[in-house]
């Protein structure tokens, strides 16, 4: 059964940083391209960012480009976000979900709380 | 950039057929993948591909794709496809994942 545990989530405040971690299990990992998506409360789906499987391609979405790193380690089947520079704005549940062109799978999501 | 258009809101009777509608420009020509969000629940793909139903997805979800806009169609509502639905595809000019803004669905 493929799952994806996301947590690191947790109350910064603006400026501040915080990590996120996904760990992947029921497939094998290093064969996906993977994805952060974001939902800030009450809004719609946003998408973050994703991470090619050999890690030689990542790509951002406009408002977290120089502020957040996506990375991921095929050992240890496990996605991350690095948040720095954090703003109000960041607020959301942040899922982890695989996939490429279209997202498959997801896990049950990680609250970031950006608030001073 | 590309733009998804989604209605906020559809409302179904019990039973009727529920059409979501997501809307750009020329979105027949692309990939379209639908979603649907419970209340406190990840997004589960229900539809990829314009027309595909990943495995365990009823057969009452159906989708289609054409010129500039992209349809979800649920048959036979039932409560239990009261939630959020959102449209998505691959946005090639940014190599990107791009959504539309969602729709609550009720069934009355």
């Amino acid at each position: 059964e493929v799952q994806l545990v996301e947590s690191g989530g947790n109350l910064v405040q603006p400026g501040g940083s915080l990590r996120l971690s996904c760990a992947a299990s029921g497939f094998t990992f290093s064969n996906y391209w993977m994805n952060w998506v974001r939902q800030a409360p009450g809004k719609g789906l946003e998408w973050v960012a994703n991470i090619k499987q050999d890690v030689s391609d990542k790509t951002y979405v406009d408002s977290v480009r120089g502020r957040f790193i996506i990375s991921r380690d095929n050992a240890d089947n496990s996605l991350y976000l690095q948040m720095d520079s954090l703003r109000v704005e960041d607020t959301a549940v942040y899922y982890c979900a695989r996939g490429t062109t279209n997202l498959d799978y997801w896990g049950r999501g990680t609250l970031v709380t950006v608030s001073s | 950039s590309y733009e998804l258009t989604q209605p906020l809101s559809v409302s179904v009777a019990l039973g009727q057929t529920a059409r979501i509608t997501c809307g750009g420009d020329n979105i027949g020509g692309k990939n379209v993948h639908w979603y649907q969000q419970k209340p406190g629940q990840a997004p589960v793909l229900v539809i990829y591909r314009d027309t595909n139903r990943p495995s365990g997805i009823p057969e009452r979800i159906s989708g289609s794709n054409s010129g500039n806009t992209a349809t979800l169609t649920i048959t036979r509502a039932q409560a239990g496809d009261e939630a959020d639905y959102s449209c998505q595809v691959w946005d090639t000019s940014t190599e990107s994942v791009l959504f539309g803004g969602g729709t609550k669905l009720t069934v009355l």
